[in-house]
């Protein structure tokens, strides 16, 4: 079964700055998708950023990228000019890039909270 | 254009109780993704459904738990006789086909007292 780490239970950084969390997979498929979520107290799950495990390009979205490391399985997160509203519970999480029958679960690490200080 | 909708938000149910936890997918949308999330993890499968049909529940404890996805309603998460351990925040997402985009609810969380 694919497994998600995240090693990193809580990380902090100053407003404005920028912070990075880590997260490494497991897996044997090829193809395969890559996700994180961030979950604010409200306790919705928020895509945040998602790379396909084909595109060797790293997935960017505004202040938010990724570096994806195929072949070390790595995919962690870039917070670019940290904000307050960034405080939350960050989750990578796994999918296959199956499309029927059993496998299209996500995989989830156990998170990293992280705090934004002002 | 509605996204996934989950009732009740908060269910608090006394130990021996059962839960019915409701999961109405974004419209057009007809596989459903049940997780659960107790404290201090991660989401973890559970069960995945299509309507009428329950296509994986390797996630799902072997008693006490059952899931339905009818052909007309919403998906339900049912658990019998609950105990302290069932405590936690169970989230839905739904997706238009297996291989697609999927989309969480909100979640509900449940407290055994």
């Amino acid at each position: 079964a694919q497994t998600v780490t995240q090693s990193q239970p809580e990380m902090s950084v100053q407003e404005a700055e920028t912070v990075t969390l880590s997260c490494t997979y497991d897996t044997s498929e090829s193809d395969y998708y890559l996700f994180w979520y961030k979950q604010p107290p409200s306790r919705q799950m928020i895509l945040v950023i998602r790379q396909e495990a084909y595109k060797q390009q790293n997935a960017t979205e505004n202040r938010f990228s990724v570096n994806f490391q195929k072949a070390a399985k790595s995919f962690s997160l870039k917070i670019s000019d940290s904000q307050l509203g960034d405080a939350a519970m960050y989750f990578c999480a796994y999918r296959s890039a199956l499309s029927v029958g059993t496998g299209n679960q996500f995989y989830f690490g156990t998170g990293t909270s992280l705090t934004v200080i002002p | 254009n509605a996204g996934v909708m989950q009732n009740p938000r908060h269910l608090v149910r006394r130990r021996g109780q059962e839960a019915r936890l409701r999961c109405s997918p974004m419209k057009g949308h007809s596989h459903v993704y049940w997780y659960r999330q107790l404290p201090e993890e991660g989401l973890k499968f559970m069960v995945y459904l299509q309507k009428e049909n329950i296509i994986d529940e390797s996630g799902m404890p072997k008693e006490r738990f059952s899931a339905e996805f009818p052909k007309e309603g919403p998906s339900i998460l049912r658990i019998q006789q609950v105990v302290r351990g069932d405590s936690a925040a169970y989230f839905c997402a739904s997706s238009l086909n297996g291989g697609s985009e999927q989309y969480f609810g909100p979640g509900t969380r449940l407290t055994v007292t």
